[in-house]
């Protein structure tokens, strides 16, 4: 069975602070990607990485995917109060889309 | 376009009745999906749907839930009789293909209670 960890469970950060988190596995994917929730509301897609080594940047977000695709991080340089949610990576098994537990991120001003 | 709408958005219930929930996927997505969602932690695939045919049922508890996609667009998904466990987000998703790289759009969901 393919699981996906994540961690920290929980984040809470100061405005301006980097962080960073993580999504491991023992099993290769290949891909991953990443999302992110808000209360009440669905995950929405930020990235999909698909190569080995992967890096893709987005604003002050930058995803990595691990040489072996077994892991993946996310870094958020400076975060901001609307950083705030909880982060998902996600991988395929089969034909549909395993979910890690997430990481909840809290970010005061 | 418009996203993935899902009705109710809560709704609570005691323990042994019967509860269903609507999604209507983004037009001329063929891949649905419903996964449960427990407070704090990922969503959990039940069921995808190709069209209107299963494709992975395999996490479905079917002796208590149910779900079914005719003429292949909109999905109810129905719990009867529910339990306390079955407290969570439900959310529907679609994408175009089933394909590892298709992301899926995700409707905001409907929070059950059962008490």
């Amino acid at each position: 069975t393919q699981l996906l960890e994540q961690s920290p469970q929980f984040l809470s950060i100061q405005e301006g602070e980097n962080l960073t988190v993580y999504c491991n596995s023992s099993s290769v994917f290949s891909s991953l990607q990443w999302y992110r929730q808000e209360p009440g509301e669905g995950p929405v897609l930020l990235v999909t990485v698909v190569t080995g080594g992967e890096v893709k940047k987005l604003k002050r977000l930058t995803f990595q995917f691990g040489d072996a695709r077994k892991d993946s991080s996310l870094h958020i340089t400076a975060a901001q109060p609307g950083d705030t949610g909880l982060y998902l990576c996600a991988g395929p098994a089969g034909t549909a889309l395993i979910f890690g537990k997430g990481t909840t991120l809290s970010v005061s001003s | 376009e418009a996203g993935v709408a899902q009705s109710p958005r809560y709704k609570i219930i005691e323990k042994r009745q019967s509860v269903a929930f609507w999604c209507n996927p983004i037009s001329g997505h063929a891949t649905l999906y419903w996964y449960q969602q427990i407070l704090g932690q990922g969503p959990k695939l039940l069921i995808q749907f190709q069209n209107n045919g299963v494709v992975d049922d395999s996490q479905l508890p079917k002796d208590r839930f149910s779900a079914e996609r005719l003429k292949g667009v909109d999905s109810t998904l129905k719990i009867q009789p529910a339990k306390l466990e079955d407290s969570a987000v439900y959310l529907c998703a679609s994408s175009p293909l089933r394909a590892a790289l298709s992301p899926l759009h995700f409707g905001n969901g409907t929070r059950l209670t059962v008490t």
